[in-house]
């Protein structure tokens, strides 16, 4: 994999369901993966950095997990509510560089 | 958490003027500012990474002489978008990380449309 891939590119779901999202990088000189929370208008939120395989971050009903050996990440969201609806991105940094190598992202939106 | 700014949000240019955007980072001193860009149903790319008081280092590219960037304090860099062309269009963000390195931090962008 030579570029960050984000799927789906949009998903719509039911208040109350649960969800999740991938992310794949090349995971060859691997640094860190970043997940951003993007609401139209607003500036990405940092939602999660993680670094070490096997790295499992919480926030509320939001968790991630890192897989650095095969290079890729999830994005889980339990319970979704509307407030949830956002665009998701997951960047990848390599060496030491901290330049981020980011996905497209994906399109959730939850409806009432 | 941190908080960086945008200015304009939004601006709409003939072709061949320059366009300046403005990023601040309002609570913190930020010793180095990326310029992304994202065009429609792109990702978000590097352009530039400025470090406050030197030269700004351009990903391979992007145009050095058509996008000017001066980081000259600690709290503001500025992307100017010189003789702007309809293929300039697009949505321009800046992020900015502090002394002690870590997490960047994004504006909320700056949507540039070149009639």
């Amino acid at each position: 994999i030579l570029n960050v891939e984000q799927s789906p590119q949009s998903l719509h779901v039911q208040e109350g369901d649960s969800t999740n999202f991938t992310c794949s990088f090349p995971s060859s000189n691997f640094y860190a993966l970043h997940w951003y929370r993007w609401e139209t208008a607003k500036s990405p939120e940092a939602l999660f950095v993680m670094t070490l395989n096997g790295d499992e971050k919480k926030k509320g009903r939001i968790s991630a997990t890192l897989n650095t050996k095969e290079g890729y990440s999830y994005l889980y969201i339990k319970g979704s509510q509307p407030e949830d609806s956002a665009t998701y991105l997951c960047a990848r940094s390599g060496g030491s560089n901290y330049k981020l190598t980011f996905g497209k992202g994906t399109l959730l939106t939850v409806n009432p | 958490g941190a908080v960086v700014s945008q200015h304009p949000s939004w601006v709409i240019c003939k072709s061949g003027t320059s366009v300046k955007i403005e990023c601040r980072s309002l609570d913190f001193q930020a010793t180095t500012m990326f310029w992304y860009r994202q065009f429609p149903k792109q990702s978000l790319m590097l352009m530039a990474t400025s470090n406050e008081g030197s030269k700004a280092t351009y990903e391979q590219g992007v145009e050095k002489d058509k996008f000017l960037i001066n980081h000259a304090s600690l709290t503001l860099s500025t992307l100017t978008v010189t003789s702007a062309h309809p293929e300039d269009s697009s949505f321009y963000i800046c992020s900015a990380r502090n002394r002690g390195g870590g997490e960047q931090f994004f504006g909320p962008g700056t949507r540039l449309t070149v009639l």
